[in-house]
C-alpha cells in the first residue's frame, strides 16, 4: 500500500514569503503530524491532526500552521519565511492518536534564500 | 528536552550483532519505550517498542530491564542498510507526541 507522500519534495523561497505543504497519509490514517528537521536542533514537533483539528502543538512561533481536510490530507503553511526556516519538513500519520506506530513520509527539503 | 541519553555513536561489523543501548533513568510508570531510525535522506521508521516486557519483531528485540530504568534494542545480524541514526524515545502511552533526541549514530561495515 502507499506510503505517506510529501509534495513538493524540494523547495526554494525568498525571504518574506511563504509556503504550503502538503502531505497525503497512508489510506486509512486518521492523524497526521508535522516535524521540523534541522541540524542544529534536530527533529522538532511542529503540531498534530486528527479529525480535522489540531491536537498538540510544539513550541514554534504562529507564522507556522497547518490544517487538515476530511479525507486526512494535511497541509503545513510557514508564512513570512525566514533564513532559519531552511529544514526538511516531515510528515508522518498513524491509524489513531498518539497511535504506536508512525509512519514517516521522504520529507519536503525547503531552502530560504 | 528529550528523556533519554544514547551514545553518539557505533560501529559494528556486518553479520555481528548490533546492540544500542538507552538510559531512561526518570521514565514513569505509564510510558514506554519507541525506537525508531532514520536513514540518510529519508524519514524516520518505526522499529519496536515496550512498556516493561521484552519485545521481539521482525526487524529487532527490545530488552528492557527490570526497573526500566534502561533498555537495549538488538539487531541479530547487522547488514550495510542498517546504517542510521537511531532515536530511542519515551512517550506516554494516549495522546503524547514523539520527542526525539540526539540518537546514535550506528556504522555497519563490511
Amino acid at each position: 500500500k502507499a506510503g505517506v507522500t510529501q509534495t513538493p519534495r524540494y523547495l526554494i523561497k525568498t525571504r518574506g514569503q511563504q509556503v504550503t505543504l502538503s502531505c497525503s497519509p497512508i489510506s486509512g490514517h486518521r492523524s497526521v503530524s508535522w516535524y521540523q528537521q534541522t541540524p542544529g536542533q534536530g527533529l522538532q514537533f511542529l503540531f498534530e491532526y486528527f479529525s480535522e483539528t489540531q491536537r498538540n502543538k510544539g513550541n514554534f512561533p504562529g507564522r507556522f500552521s497547518g490544517r487538515q481536510f476530511s479525507n486526512s490530507r494535511s497541509e503545513m503553511n510557514v508564512s513570512t519565511l525566514e533564513l532559519g526556516d531552511s529544514a526538511l519538513y516531515l510528515c508522518a500519520s498513524s491509524l489513531d492518536l498518539g497511535g504506536y506506530g508512525y509512519t514517516f513520509g521522504s520529507g519536503t527539503r525547503l531552502t530560504v534564500v | 528536552d528529550a528523556k533519554t541519553t544514547q551514545p553518539p555513536s557505533m560501529d559494528c561489523a556486518e553479520g555481528r550483532a548490533a546492540n544500542l543501548p538507552c538510559n531512561h533513568s526518570t521514565i514513569s510508570g505509564n510510558e514506554y519505550v519507541y525506537w525508531y531510525r532514520q536513514i540518510h535522506s529519508q524519514g524516520p521508521q518505526y522499529i519496536i517498542h515496550g512498556l516493561k516486557n521484552n519485545e521481539t519483531n521482525e526487524m529487532a528485540s527490545l530488552i528492557i530491564t527490570e526497573d526500566r530504568k534502561s533498555s537495549t534494542l538488538i539487531l541479530p545480524h547487522a547488514t550495510l542498510r542498517d546504517t542510521a541514526v537511531y532515536y530511542c524515545i519515551v512517550r506516554e502511552g494516549g495522546y503524547s507526541t514523539l520527542t526525539f533526541g540526539k540518537g546514535t549514530m550506528l556504522l555497519v561495515s563490511p
